[in-house]
């Protein structure tokens, strides 16, 4: 069980366009997601915290409009990278909780966006 | 504001060894604590919470709010506990949003 899938797994785009990564929680329904960036060999940094049906909420210094994040449902978040740069190449990575309560959260296998 | 410590990036030991990562924290409140492992081209799975206090795979953590560590101990260490292992720290912020640690590459040798 708790089982959370991103997709794409990976992803290669042009500078300038955009892309979109889904999160869905499979087994479980989510009211709070979250996404994280992870560079290599490094821990993961705390994106925003994603809500089901509100705003979601952002960390200091990440720009909310080149980071879109929509949580339509209480199975599905969408993080759209817009305009992307060389220096968005990263590793997404998202998870969520579990809506019946707890604080544990389920992570995705993540998704690697390389923009040339 | 909430900050997780682990002091060491890397940690070699021998296989049956004993082996502790360690964790301390900073909260002024009662925090939730997590140990969560990547194993290699892994997503990042939950290995255990304090508040469960159980033992997965071996692993046991003790919550020591005297000292503010919550470190991860394994007695007779296994060439397949070689991963990342990250310390999480839960307060009582709205969401509940997980702060980590640096993380900790654990790498057992035969």
């Amino acid at each position: 069980g708790a089982v959370v899938s991103q997709h794409p797994s990976w992803v290669i785009c042009k500078s300038g366009t955009s892309v979109k990564i889904e999160c869905r929680s499979l087994d479980f329904q989510a009211t709070t997601m979250f996404w994280y960036r992870q560079f290599p060999k490094q821990s993961l940094m705390l994106m925003a915290t994603s809500n089901e049906g509100s705003k979601a909420t952002y960390e200091q210094g990440v720009e909310k409009d080149k980071f879109l994040i929509n949580h339509a449902s209480l199975t599905l978040s969408t993080l759209t990278v817009t305009s992307a740069h060389p220096e968005d190449s990263s590793f997404y990575i998202c998870s969520a909780r579990d809506s019946r309560g707890g604080l544990t959260q389920y992570f995705g296998p993540g998704t690697r966006l390389t923009v040339l | 504001a909430q900050r997780v410590t682990q002091p060491e990036k890397l940690l070699s030991v021998f296989k049956g060894a004993p082996v502790e990562l360690k964790c301390n924290y900073s909260y002024s409140g009662s925090p939730e604590l997590f140990w969560y492992v990547q194993y290699s081209r892994q997503r990042l799975q939950l290995l255990l919470r304090h508040i469960s206090r159980e033992s997965i795979k071996g692993f046991t953590a003790d919550l020591n709010k005297g000292e503010t560590s919550f470190h991860l101990k394994k007695p007779f260490a296994q060439e397949e506990d070689s991963a990342m292992y990250y310390c999480a720290l839960a307060g009582g912020t709205s969401y509940g949003k997980l702060t980590f640690g640096q993380g900790t590459i654990l790498t057992v040798h035969p």
